[in-house]
């Protein structure tokens, strides 16, 4: 089993759209959580960290709940460039080092 | 300001080759992390290096070694290429305290073919 799964998708929304991504981890160690985008064939850029009150930049909100070990991303009012993939990020406890997910990938349309 | 490079940006390489990639990281950070990701995938940590010693290591053969210098760049070495070694491979920056909540600045990526 992966450290952290994602659902691949694609996700394919219209403008103007809310949707949402869950992402699992189960190392229960794991201290610090990221929402990073990537564009195709670019490299990923931080797009917000996660906290377990939950935290909002603009259209898009990230949860954390400790508990069950999941992590979410909610994208309000899509724009067709929010298309990209979305990679789910964990640190442990124990080590610097950046785990990923698989990414999922949303294609907004017109 | 500058933000993380990387060179070469394409390299195409056959079986058996080695290859040497380079980094530097962004003015004032100390840490360099080295990642692999192939097509469909996220990325897959390789190396971490903080003040020229090795601070992690991923699961990754021998064939793969790092080193950074001095000015803190670093270099990526992969000996005896295999197909499967064809990926984007990623340095990411950080200031390299703590480490654990520090935010990772990651660099275009060399894209690496073997045939």
């Amino acid at each position: 089993r992966k450290e952290v799964e994602q659902d691949p998708g694609p996700f394919n929304v219209p403008e103007g759209a809310t949707v949402a991504f869950n992402c699992t981890y189960s190392n229960s160690a794991s201290q610090s959580f990221f929402w990073y985008r990537q564009d195709c064939r670019k490299e990923p850029k931080l797009l917000m960290s996660v906290y377990s009150s939950g935290n909002e930049d603009g259209r898009f909100t990230a949860q954390l709940n400790r508990a069950s070990q999941y992590i979410s991303l909610l994208i309000r009012d899509s724009k067709l460039s929010d298309s990209a993939t979305y990679l789910c990020v964990v640190i442990r406890g124990d080590t610097d080092k950046l785990i990923f997910g698989t990414g999922t990938r949303l294609q907004v349309f017109p | 300001d500058a933000g993380v490079t990387q060179s070469p940006t394409h390299l195409i390489k056959t079986r058996g080759q080695h290859v040497t990639l380079r980094c530097s990281p962004i003015s004032g950070h100390k840490s360099v992390s080295w990642y692999q990701q192939v097509l469909g995938q996220g990325p897959q940590f390789i190396f971490q290096y903080y003040e020229k010693e090795e601070r992690g290591r991923g699961n990754f053969p021998d064939r793969f070694s790092a080193r950074q210098f001095p000015n803190y760049s670093s270099e990526l070495n992969v000996n005896a290429l295999l197909l499967g070694d064809s990926a984007l491979y990623l340095c990411a920056s950080s200031l390299g305290g703590t480490g654990a909540q520090e935010t990772q600045y990651f660099g275009p990526g060399t894209r690496l073919l073997v045939l």
